[in-house]
């Protein structure tokens, strides 16, 4: 088990460009969230997938993000036209399903919007 | 609505002196809480966490959180600080319903250790 892991781990964009994340969970857990976490700030809940359903979408989830995962393992995350406002620490995280389960956090994806 | 708040942004202490991070939350029913460690430029790693039961949970590192409903309150202590244990600390309550369980999370608190 090598934990949840992202990429890229950096990401330096110019403004309007379009930029692709991906997460990989850990293998057998079936729910897999997306955070934005901004300087000074706690994780905020963006979406969550339950195997390869998107169940819930935050607010925060603009029309320039989609979120996508296939074959319910491997999530992408993908923002397009960025903004200086999206410049923020992407965090994906997985678990299995029940409220008793803790998520596992990834190390996060550092997006910067020029 | 959930919510989560930790009232100190920023904590110094000393190497060996203990610790206490606070942390109030909002919630309709019984919440399920954690705290979650964050260092620089790593993923959040899970510290402990309540669900039901005992009040008193103790977790990783040597770390313990009490649980006061009466105070709404889920307060981190250690007895010994580590100059390791210089990180950024967020609580989380998440759902007691079988939903999507997104958890909610403090603006965290910062801690820094000094020799």
């Amino acid at each position: 088990d090598t934990g949840v892991s992202q990429d890229p781990r950096h990401k330096i964009t110019k403004r309007g460009q379009n930029v692709t994340f991906r997460c990989d969970p850990i293998s057998e857990h079936n729910r897999l969230y997306w955070y934005r976490q901004t300087l000074g700030q706690g994780p905020e809940f963006l979406t969550y997938f339950q195997n390869e359903a998107q169940l819930e979408k935050s607010r925060l989830l603009s029309d320039r993000f989609s979120a996508e995962r296939p074959k319910g393992s491997f999530s992408t995350l993908e923002i397009q036209r960025t903004e200086q406002g999206d410049s923020a620490m992407y965090l994906c995280a997985s678990s299995l399903v029940g409220g008793r389960n803790e998520q596992f956090f990834g190390p996060g994806t550092r997006l910067t919007v020029l | 609505a959930q919510s989560v708040t930790q009232p100190d942004i920023h904590i110094t202490v000393s190497e060996g002196a203990s610790l206490e991070l606070r942390c109030n939350y909002s919630y309709g029913a019984t919440p399920y809480l954690f705290w979650y460690v964050q260092s620089p430029g790593q993923g959040l790693q899970l510290l402990l966490k309540y669900f039901s039961g005992d009040t008193l949970v103790q977790g990783i590192k040597g770390f313990e959180a009490e649980f006061k409903r009466s105070q709404s309150s889920f307060n981190l202590r250690k007895p010994s600080v580590h100059w390791s244990d210089a990180a950024e600390y967020f609580c989380a309550v998440g759902s007691s319903f079988n939903t999507g369980n997104q958890f909610y999370f403090g603006t965290g608190t910062s801690l820094t250790v000094i020799p």
